[in-house]
């Protein structure tokens, strides 16, 4: 069975600053795909992030970037330029490229916290 | 565009009611699913579904029923109400693709007394 875990219950960043949110996952399936999510405290769940697994290169949305080290089934979310609406918690996902399941599987989460 | 619909937002529940959680999306997705969230424990999968007339099992099934009868509709059932279930509820839905965007429901705050 896949798992995801996220080893950081709370991190707090400096407005402006740099961040790096940890997720490693454990898998025996080559076809997969990593997702962040992002839900702020109206519980909405937002899309931040993906990265396919057969893809070498990290994704970049924006101020967003991981580190995927897909040897080391690592995969850090980067946030640059810190703004306070970044304030949330942020979940790590796991997606097994079969097409007969739909099975997001989740970390436990990371509550971040961004200071003026 | 709607996009997932989740009704109700909050319930109140008595140990062993049943109630039915409401989920439809518009966007002809053919995945949907129902997970639940507890404190420092993320999401879990309870059911999932990957076409109409199909569903199954994800990691935390009991007690409760899913069918799936159209493409827009995945209704999540309790069949007697336990304090267990008190969590928040989402539904999700997204297209037949592993590297697709899953696109959430508002979720439902259910609390068991």
């Amino acid at each position: 069975a896949q798992t995801v875990t996220q080893s950081q219950p709370e991190m707090s960043v400096q407005e402006a600053e740099t961040v790096t949110l940890s997720c490693t996952y454990d898998t025996s399936e080559s076809d997969y795909y990593l997702f962040w999510y992002k839900q702020p405290p109206s519980r909405q769940m937002i899309l931040v992030i993906r990265q396919e697994a057969y893809k070498q290169q990290n994704a970049t949305e924006n101020r967003f970037s991981v580190n995927f080290q897909k040897a080391a089934k690592s995969f850090s979310l980067k946030i640059s330029d810190s703004q306070l609406g970044d304030a949330a918690m942020y979940f790590c996902a796991y997606r097994s490229g079969s097409y007969n399941t739909d099975k997001l599987i989740f970390g436990t989460g990371t509550r971040l916290q961004v200071f003026p | 565009n709607a996009g997932v619909t989740q009704t109700p937002k909050f319930q109140v529940l008595k140990t062993g009611q049943s109630m039915t959680l409401q989920c439809a999306q518009d966007m002809n997705h053919e995945y949907m699913s129902w997970y639940r969230q507890d404190p420092g424990m993320g999401l879990r999968l309870i059911h999932y579904s990957v076409g109409a007339g199909i569903t199954d099992q994800g990691e935390v099934p009991n007690g409760y029923n899913v069918s799936r009868s159209t493409t827009e509709d995945f209704p999540l059932r309790l069949l007697s109400a336990a304090p267990s279930q008190t969590s928040v509820y989402f539904c999700a839905s997204s297209y037949r693709q592993g590297r697709a965007e899953a696109f959430f429901g508002q979720g439902t705050r259910l609390t068991v007394v």
